[in-house]
């Protein structure tokens, strides 16, 4: 089963910006607007932040977006918070194997 | 508001089965897919499978075919995951979570499941 790569880790000070990748292949990621993030605190389950490549839900501040190039989704966080610091998953659907996660990203608010 | 209620902690020996609950509550279950995920320490999660909302049909991760059993109890707005064969790779946490393939809402607060001799 084939995984998506993200980088183990990012880091940024308060108020600044960051961008977390997400590569797959055409038969998930590139295949399908079926692209979500979640924000796992330690002992907490994940929060869905984005859905549907780019969808906010309700409630997820608006400094969180999502898009998508190819095989490529990204996450993008703005104006850096401490309580961003977090670790960060992408999924996308797969017609073989259903969800698929990455390997999370650690993100540190320096 | 939406809550998805899982059972304990569970500690179980090798070869010996496990069958986790999600009660759901603030919507009705069968409106929603619902979809189980565990997460092992420092280990990506990984997705288990799902039962579809109205239909109640099933689909398996192929890696957990053979070994997990999603049923549900309609009367009960509660979903069951049942895991056989443990072995110590099956530690994990475990999680019930609600939505479609695009989006999973939300998550119940996980059951930690221990295999040990």
């Amino acid at each position: 089963q084939s995984a998506l790569t993200q980088p183990a880790s990012v880091s940024g000070s308060p108020g600044q910006s960051i961008t977390i990748s997400c590569t797959g292949s055409s038969s998930d990621v590139g295949g399908y607007n079926y692209v979500s993030w979640y924000q796992k605190h330690p002992g907490k389950a994940p929060q869905l932040m984005i859905y549907g490549v780019t969808n906010r839900p309700s409630g997820v501040s608006s400094r969180f977006s999502g898009s998508k190039s190819g095989n490529t989704a990204s996450l993008a966080i703005s104006g850096l918070q401490t309580e961003d610091e977090a670790d960060y998953y992408c999924a996308s659907y797969t017609s073989s194997s259903g969800l698929l996660f990455g390997g999370g990203t650690k993100l540190t608010v320096l | 508001q939406v809550q998805l209620v899982q059972s304990g902690p569970e500690v179980m020996t090798p070869g010996a089965s496990v069958k986790v609950s999600c009660k759901a509550s603030g919507y009705i279950l069968t409106t929603y897919a619902l979809h189980w995920v565990r997460q092992a320490p420092g280990q990506r999660p990984e997705w288990m499978g799902r039962i579809n909302a109205g239909t109640g049909d099933i689909k398996y991760s192929q890696k957990f075919k053979g070994r997990v059993t999603i049923t549900r109890d309609t009367s009960a707005s509660t979903d069951f995951m049942e895991l056989s064969s443990l072995t110590s790779e099956d530690s994990a946490v475990y999680y019930c979570a609600r939505g479609g393939w695009e989006q999973l809402d939300h998550w119940g607060q996980g059951t930690p499941v221990t295999v040990s001799s």
